[in-house]
Protein backbone atom coordinates (compact mmCIF):
# COMPACT_ATOMS: atom_id res chain seq x y z
CA UNK A 1 0.00 0.00 0.00
CA UNK A 2 1.48 3.29 -0.97
CA UNK A 3 1.61 5.97 1.46
CA UNK A 4 -0.05 8.86 -0.25
CA UNK A 5 -2.56 7.73 -2.92
CA UNK A 6 -4.21 9.71 -5.10
CA UNK A 7 -6.12 8.97 -8.68
CA UNK A 8 -3.77 9.54 -12.10
CA UNK A 9 -6.70 10.88 -13.37
CA UNK A 10 -6.84 12.72 -16.88
CA UNK A 11 -9.42 14.73 -14.91
CA UNK A 12 -11.35 17.02 -17.19
CA UNK A 13 -13.93 19.89 -15.96
CA UNK A 14 -15.49 22.91 -17.98
CA UNK A 15 -14.43 26.02 -16.84
CA UNK A 16 -16.31 27.71 -14.10
CA UNK A 17 -16.56 24.32 -12.54
CA UNK A 18 -15.67 22.58 -9.26
CA UNK A 19 -12.76 20.24 -9.96
CA UNK A 20 -12.85 17.80 -7.09
CA UNK A 21 -9.40 15.93 -5.78
CA UNK A 22 -9.04 13.52 -3.83
CA UNK A 23 -5.97 12.18 -2.04
CA UNK A 24 -6.11 8.90 0.74
CA UNK A 25 -2.86 8.15 3.27
CA UNK A 26 -2.28 4.86 5.12
CA UNK A 27 -0.10 6.28 7.83
CA UNK A 28 -2.63 7.24 10.86
CA UNK A 29 0.04 9.02 12.75
CA UNK A 30 -0.16 11.95 9.81
CA UNK A 31 -0.12 15.44 10.89
CA UNK A 32 -0.39 17.75 8.04
CA UNK A 33 -1.14 17.47 4.34
CA UNK A 34 -0.45 19.68 1.73
CA UNK A 35 -1.30 20.46 -1.61
CA UNK A 36 0.81 21.48 -4.77
CA UNK A 37 0.57 22.48 -7.94
CA UNK A 38 3.10 21.47 -10.74
CA UNK A 39 2.87 22.81 -14.13
CA UNK A 40 4.81 20.73 -16.94
CA UNK A 41 8.16 21.38 -16.56
CA UNK A 42 8.72 23.31 -13.31
CA UNK A 43 8.85 23.11 -9.35
CA UNK A 44 5.91 22.46 -7.53
CA UNK A 45 3.77 25.83 -6.29
CA UNK A 46 2.45 25.02 -2.64
CA UNK A 47 -1.41 25.94 -2.78
CA UNK A 48 -1.99 25.19 0.38
CA UNK A 49 -1.39 22.86 3.78
CA UNK A 50 -4.30 20.99 6.26
CA UNK A 51 -3.11 19.36 9.69
CA UNK A 52 -6.99 20.50 11.32
CA UNK A 53 -9.73 17.80 10.53
CA UNK A 54 -12.98 20.05 8.28
CA UNK A 55 -11.85 22.54 5.90
CA UNK A 56 -9.87 25.27 5.26
CA UNK A 57 -10.78 27.94 3.01
CA UNK A 58 -8.11 30.04 0.55
CA UNK A 59 -9.61 32.12 -2.08
CA UNK A 60 -10.82 29.42 -4.84
CA UNK A 61 -9.53 26.67 -2.99
CA UNK A 62 -10.61 24.66 -0.16
CA UNK A 63 -8.69 21.39 1.84
CA UNK A 64 -10.82 19.39 3.50
CA UNK A 65 -9.23 16.70 5.84
CA UNK A 66 -10.97 13.71 7.78
CA UNK A 67 -8.57 12.08 9.54
CA UNK A 68 -11.02 9.02 10.93
CA UNK A 69 -11.12 8.11 7.35
CA UNK A 70 -7.41 9.37 6.00
CA UNK A 71 -8.56 11.49 3.61
CA UNK A 72 -7.47 14.66 1.99
CA UNK A 73 -9.51 16.60 -1.06
CA UNK A 74 -8.86 20.13 -2.51
CA UNK A 75 -11.96 21.83 -4.32
CA UNK A 76 -11.54 24.10 -6.62
CA UNK A 77 -14.15 26.49 -7.59
CA UNK A 78 -14.92 28.46 -10.59
CA UNK A 79 -11.99 26.06 -12.66
CA UNK A 80 -9.96 28.44 -15.11
CA UNK A 81 -7.86 27.05 -17.39
CA UNK A 82 -4.87 28.74 -15.84
CA UNK A 83 -5.61 25.65 -13.34
CA UNK A 84 -4.57 23.20 -15.71
CA UNK A 85 -1.82 21.37 -14.11
CA UNK A 86 -0.92 18.08 -12.11
CA UNK A 87 -1.76 18.52 -8.67
CA UNK A 88 0.24 16.70 -5.55
CA UNK A 89 -1.22 15.70 -2.21
CA UNK A 90 1.91 15.44 0.15
CA UNK A 91 2.12 14.55 3.75
CA UNK A 92 4.85 16.07 6.57
CA UNK A 93 6.35 12.91 8.19
CA UNK A 94 8.27 13.41 11.72
CA UNK A 95 11.47 15.38 10.08
CA UNK A 96 9.31 17.45 8.21
CA UNK A 97 10.11 15.45 5.08
CA UNK A 98 7.03 14.83 2.42
CA UNK A 99 5.72 12.00 0.42
CA UNK A 100 4.13 12.78 -2.23
CA UNK A 101 1.66 10.98 -3.84
CA UNK A 102 1.68 10.44 -7.69
CA UNK A 103 -0.44 13.49 -8.95
CA UNK A 104 -3.48 14.02 -10.47
CA UNK A 105 -4.03 15.61 -13.97
CA UNK A 106 -6.33 17.95 -14.12
CA UNK A 107 -7.32 20.00 -17.82
CA UNK A 108 -10.04 22.87 -17.13
CA UNK A 109 -11.35 23.12 -20.89
CA UNK A 110 -12.29 26.34 -22.19
CA UNK B 1 7.42 33.03 1.10
CA UNK B 2 10.78 32.20 0.75
CA UNK B 3 12.97 32.93 -1.40
CA UNK B 4 14.95 29.62 -2.94
CA UNK B 5 17.32 29.30 -5.81
CA UNK B 6 18.41 26.33 -8.04
CA UNK B 7 21.85 26.74 -10.14
CA UNK B 8 22.22 25.27 -13.31
CA UNK B 9 18.23 25.19 -14.35
CA UNK B 10 19.56 22.58 -16.41
CA UNK B 11 22.49 20.74 -17.50
CA UNK B 12 23.50 18.14 -20.30
CA UNK B 13 26.70 16.22 -20.03
CA UNK B 14 28.46 13.06 -20.98
CA UNK B 15 28.13 9.80 -19.20
CA UNK B 16 30.94 9.35 -16.76
CA UNK B 17 31.18 12.90 -15.87
CA UNK B 18 30.25 15.04 -12.37
CA UNK B 19 27.70 16.98 -12.17
CA UNK B 20 27.03 19.94 -9.44
CA UNK B 21 23.98 21.55 -8.50
CA UNK B 22 23.87 24.43 -6.04
CA UNK B 23 20.53 25.28 -3.74
CA UNK B 24 20.53 29.22 -1.82
CA UNK B 25 18.07 30.06 0.32
CA UNK B 26 18.13 33.96 -0.32
CA UNK B 27 16.43 35.60 2.85
CA UNK B 28 16.16 32.47 5.43
CA UNK B 29 18.83 30.21 6.87
CA UNK B 30 17.87 26.86 6.14
CA UNK B 31 18.86 24.34 8.85
CA UNK B 32 17.79 21.58 7.07
CA UNK B 33 17.59 20.71 3.02
CA UNK B 34 15.72 18.07 1.63
CA UNK B 35 16.69 17.09 -1.99
CA UNK B 36 14.25 15.58 -4.10
CA UNK B 37 14.24 13.83 -7.63
CA UNK B 38 11.21 13.58 -9.74
CA UNK B 39 11.54 11.05 -13.30
CA UNK B 40 9.62 11.91 -16.42
CA UNK B 41 5.78 11.11 -15.58
CA UNK B 42 6.18 10.44 -11.75
CA UNK B 43 5.72 12.00 -8.50
CA UNK B 44 8.88 13.35 -6.27
CA UNK B 45 10.30 10.79 -4.33
CA UNK B 46 12.96 12.18 -1.33
CA UNK B 47 16.27 11.32 -1.84
CA UNK B 48 18.21 12.74 0.87
CA UNK B 49 18.27 14.49 4.34
CA UNK B 50 21.00 16.68 5.28
CA UNK B 51 21.19 19.21 8.24
CA UNK B 52 23.84 22.35 8.21
CA UNK B 53 27.05 20.81 9.68
CA UNK B 54 26.08 17.00 9.76
CA UNK B 55 26.70 13.81 7.00
CA UNK B 56 23.53 13.55 4.86
CA UNK B 57 20.67 10.99 5.42
CA UNK B 58 19.66 9.29 2.31
CA UNK B 59 16.50 7.66 1.61
CA UNK B 60 16.53 3.54 0.64
CA UNK B 61 17.44 2.94 -2.75
CA UNK B 62 20.15 6.01 -3.00
CA UNK B 63 23.81 6.08 -3.41
CA UNK B 64 25.43 7.78 -0.84
CA UNK B 65 28.34 7.86 -2.64
CA UNK B 66 26.85 8.42 -5.52
CA UNK B 67 24.88 11.49 -4.87
CA UNK B 68 27.47 13.97 -2.54
CA UNK B 69 25.09 16.59 -0.88
CA UNK B 70 27.22 18.73 1.67
CA UNK B 71 25.60 21.44 3.67
CA UNK B 72 28.06 23.48 4.76
CA UNK B 73 26.50 26.89 5.12
CA UNK B 74 22.79 27.82 6.74
CA UNK B 75 22.63 29.32 3.01
CA UNK B 76 23.81 27.07 0.36
CA UNK B 77 23.53 23.11 -0.03
CA UNK B 78 24.98 21.28 -3.04
CA UNK B 79 24.19 18.02 -4.55
CA UNK B 80 26.62 16.31 -6.78
CA UNK B 81 25.74 13.70 -9.06
CA UNK B 82 28.95 11.43 -9.78
CA UNK B 83 29.93 9.77 -12.44
CA UNK B 84 26.91 10.23 -14.19
CA UNK B 85 24.67 8.18 -16.02
CA UNK B 86 21.37 8.22 -18.49
CA UNK B 87 19.24 6.74 -16.02
CA UNK B 88 20.53 9.42 -13.69
CA UNK B 89 18.71 11.68 -15.93
CA UNK B 90 15.72 13.76 -14.01
CA UNK B 91 14.34 16.80 -12.18
CA UNK B 92 16.24 17.50 -8.71
CA UNK B 93 14.53 20.03 -6.90
CA UNK B 94 15.75 21.35 -3.04
CA UNK B 95 13.51 22.06 -0.60
CA UNK B 96 15.22 24.12 2.11
CA UNK B 97 13.67 24.71 5.93
CA UNK B 98 14.58 27.00 8.42
CA UNK B 99 14.27 27.60 12.00
CA UNK B 100 10.80 29.61 12.89
CA UNK B 101 9.72 29.00 10.00
CA UNK B 102 5.86 28.05 9.55
CA UNK B 103 4.78 24.49 8.42
CA UNK B 104 4.80 26.03 4.72
CA UNK B 105 7.41 23.79 2.31
CA UNK B 106 8.88 25.88 -0.55
CA UNK B 107 11.07 24.48 -3.13
CA UNK B 108 13.42 25.26 -5.51
CA UNK B 109 13.00 25.96 -9.22
CA UNK B 110 14.44 22.78 -9.88
CA UNK B 111 17.56 21.89 -12.46
CA UNK B 112 16.93 19.38 -15.08
CA UNK B 113 19.37 16.91 -15.89
CA UNK B 114 20.01 15.13 -18.89
CA UNK B 115 23.30 12.27 -19.22
CA UNK B 116 23.43 11.74 -22.70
Amino acid sequence: QKEVEQNSGPLSVPEGAIASLNCTYSDRGSQSFFWYRQYSGKSPELIMFIYSNGDKEDGRFTAQLNKASQYVSLLIRDSQPSDSATYLCARSGSARQLTFGSGTQLTVLP
Amino acid sequence: GAVVSQHPSWVICKSGTSVKIECRSLDFQATTMFWYRQFPKQSLMLMATSNEGSKATYEQGVEKDKFLINHASLTLSTLTVTSAHPEDSSFYICSPRGRGLSETQYFGPGTRLLVL
